[in-house]
């Protein structure tokens, strides 16, 4: 079945740059999501790539895809307090279909 | 990009009652998902709502439970029925923009006593 695997907890200066990587395990998948969900708060739809790209920009996030393999990463550069929440990565198909969601990686931004 | 509301934002309600929660989207939309957050945890969907035909519902939900209604293209409604402490979650509906941009409401925070 599918399947989507982040690790749990990341902790980074401010400043720096964070990396939160996701493995997913349907090769069908034709989009790849990330999503923020502060405290308190409902998911915001940070950037998606479709899967025949390996790299999207947006500002101050970088998405990389290498779907040989799989894996999912996004990068923050210059990492701010306002970062810190949880980062769910989430895959599906084309159209109508509803998201399959990984556990969510904890994203600690230390001033 | 959708703008999408829900009611209530959240409610603490007894053991054995019910809650209807709304969703409304500033546009129409051709199919609505119900979602699931318990305390901890990732998203769960419970059910697929289109507009006028019954929701389709995934493993482990059922309609007596979990009724979903879908009135029109710019709405709908989850009801959580005879509620347990184990219903305590957020409950979040989305939709679909341009055909692969999945939006989500802010969530609906449900606490069973």
């Amino acid at each position: 079945g599918e399947d989507v695997e982040q690790s749990l907890f990341l902790s980074v200066r401010e400043g720096d740059s964070s990396v939160i990587n996701c493995t997913y395990t349907d090769s069908s998948s034709t989009y790849l999501y990330w999503y923020k969900q502060e405290p308190g708060a409902g998911l915001q739809l940070l950037t998606y790539i479709f899967s025949n790209m390996d790299m999207k920009q947006d500002q101050r996030l970088t998405v990389l895809l290498n779907k040989k393999d799989k894996h999912l990463s996004l990068r923050i550069a210059d990492t701010q307090t306002g970062d810190s929440a949880i980062y769910f990565c989430a895959e599906g198909g084309s159209g109508n279909t509803p998201l399959v969601f990984g556990k969510g990686t904890r994203l600690s931004v230390i001033a | 990009s959708a703008v999408i509301s829900q009611k209530p934002s959240r409610d603490i309600c007894q053991r054995g009652t019910s809650l209807t929660i709304q969703c409304q989207v500033d546009s129409q939309v051709t199919m609505m998902f119900w979602y699931r957050q318990q305390p901890g945890q990732s998203l769960t969907l419970i059910a697929t709502a289109n507009q006028g035909s019954e929701a389709t519902y995934e493993s482990g939900f059922v309609i007596d439970k979990f009724p979903i209604s879908r009135p029109n293209l710019t709405f709908s409604t989850l009801t959580v029925s005879n509620m347990s402490p184990e219903d305590s979650s957020i409950y979040l509906c989305s939709v679909v923009v341009g055909g692969h941009e999945q939006y989500f409401g802010p969530g609906t925070r449900l606490t069973v006593t």
